[in-house]
Formats: structure tokens, sequence, C-alpha cells
């Protein structure tokens, strides 16, 4: 157990719909990163979170968005789904004191119909 | 941009023998490295890290890998597999500096046998 939780685990929606992904980090970490696992596309950053501001961004759609609040659990936003879409989605967190080694949650598993 | 490539996406070893799965990056700059490994249904978890310190790295369950600057490889291995070694490895590379993002490999499958 890496101490990263995230909910749902698994989500299964219509195309067209919007959902929200929650993670919650390891406790004392302020860094949140999402990453997308899909068969075509494989292990994808999309995007990270340092104490509320965001850091960094990767492949990340504009139908997608994120945001970290004062209680340091992350949200990803999935909205005007397709089919495509349908994948793991992975959180990670980081201590400030060890940035370099990040911690994954389970996952979850998005099935879009 | 860095990158890393995995060589060979399926494994296949008998049980007590020789691990070895290979992955070779690309960095500019130098590079953290690491080895992740995933279970079925499971995240991921990490087995080792390279951050420019001993380039002999010993990580959990047994494994180890060498980072080789000439080589510009980072392959991982372990003396004897074992059946719960069965698993997807993923070799993920992240440039030093601001940018904490962790740009992964395709993924090996490992496979062990009786």
């Amino acid at each position: 157990d890496s101490g990263v939780t995230q909910t749902p685990k698994h989500l299964i929606t219509a195309t067209g719909q919007r959902v929200t992904l929650r993670c919650s980090p390891r406790s004392g970490d302020l860094s949140v990163y999402w990453y997308q696992q899909s068969l075509d596309q494989g292990l994808q950053f999309l995007i990270q979170y340092y104490n509320g501001e965001e850091r960094a961004k990767g492949n990340i759609l504009e139908r997608f968005s994120a945001q970290q609040f004062p209680d340091l659990h992350s949200e990803l936003n999935l909205s005007s789904l397709e089919l495509g879409d349908s994948a793991l989605y992975f959180c990670a967190s980081s201590a400030w004191t060890d940035q370099e080694t990040q911690y994954f949650g389970p996952g979850t598993r998005l099935l879009v119909l | 941009a860095q990158s890393v490539t995995q060589l060979g996406s399926h494994v296949s070893v008998s049980e007590g023998a020789l691990v070895l799965l290979r992955c070779n990056y690309s960095s500019s700059v130098p590079p953290y490295l690491f080895w992740y490994v995933q279970y079925p249904n499971q995240g991921l978890q990490l087995l080792l890290k390279y951050t420019s310190a001993a380039t002999l790295v010993k990580g959990i369950n047994g494994f180890e890998a060498e980072f080789k600057k000439s080589e510009t490889s980072f392959h991982l291995t372990k003396p004897s597999a074992h059946m719960s070694d069965a698993a997807e490895y993923f070799c993920a590379v992240r440039v030093t500096g601001t940018a904490s993002k962790l740009t992964f490999g395709t993924g090996t499958r490992l496979q062990v046998t009786l």
C-alpha cells in the first residue's frame, strides 16, 4: 500500500458525459501527479500540482482539467468524454524532501461506452 | 526531450533463471532513472531508482540495476526468478531540474514458467 488513495476504483459512463476522479496523496506530500495508461498510448503524464499550484503540464487534453485543494487532495475532471478516453488513470504523490520518488495510487479504471 | 526504450515487450524465463529486462535512455542532461513494477489490476510500485549516486542500485524483491553512461543503459536484473515476479515492468526517466514528470517506457511483461 503506497498510501495514495484514489476513488472511484471503476467508472463506467457514456460518451459526452463528465466525470471527476479523486486522489488523496500520502500524508504530508505536497506534489500530486496525474497519469493516463492506455493500450495505445502507454503511460503518459498529464499534469502536476504542487501545494495547490499547477507545476507542469503534459499531454492533457483541453477537455480535461485538474485542481489541488487546500487539504492537498486533487481532482481530475474529464468532460465531453469520448470512447478513446477509456483508460486507467493514476495519481501519484511525492514528498517535498524527496521529489524524485513518486508513489502511485491503485488507479481509476474508466470505461466510456 | 528525454525518453526511454524498453527492448522486448514480453520476456519469459524459467523459475530460478536470471531475469534481465533492458532499458536504454536518451537524455541531454544527467537523468534520474527508475524501475516500476505493475502487478495485475494494481498501481505501480517503485522497485529502485538511480539519482546519480552509486551506479549499481539495489531495490526491493532482490532486483538491481546498473547505470551505464557509456551505453546509455539501465538494465534491470534479478539472479533467480520467482513465480511471484510475473508482472509488467516499466522503466522511467526524469530529467533533473524543475519538471518532475516521469517519462515511461512501453513496458515489459515478464512471464515466469515452472
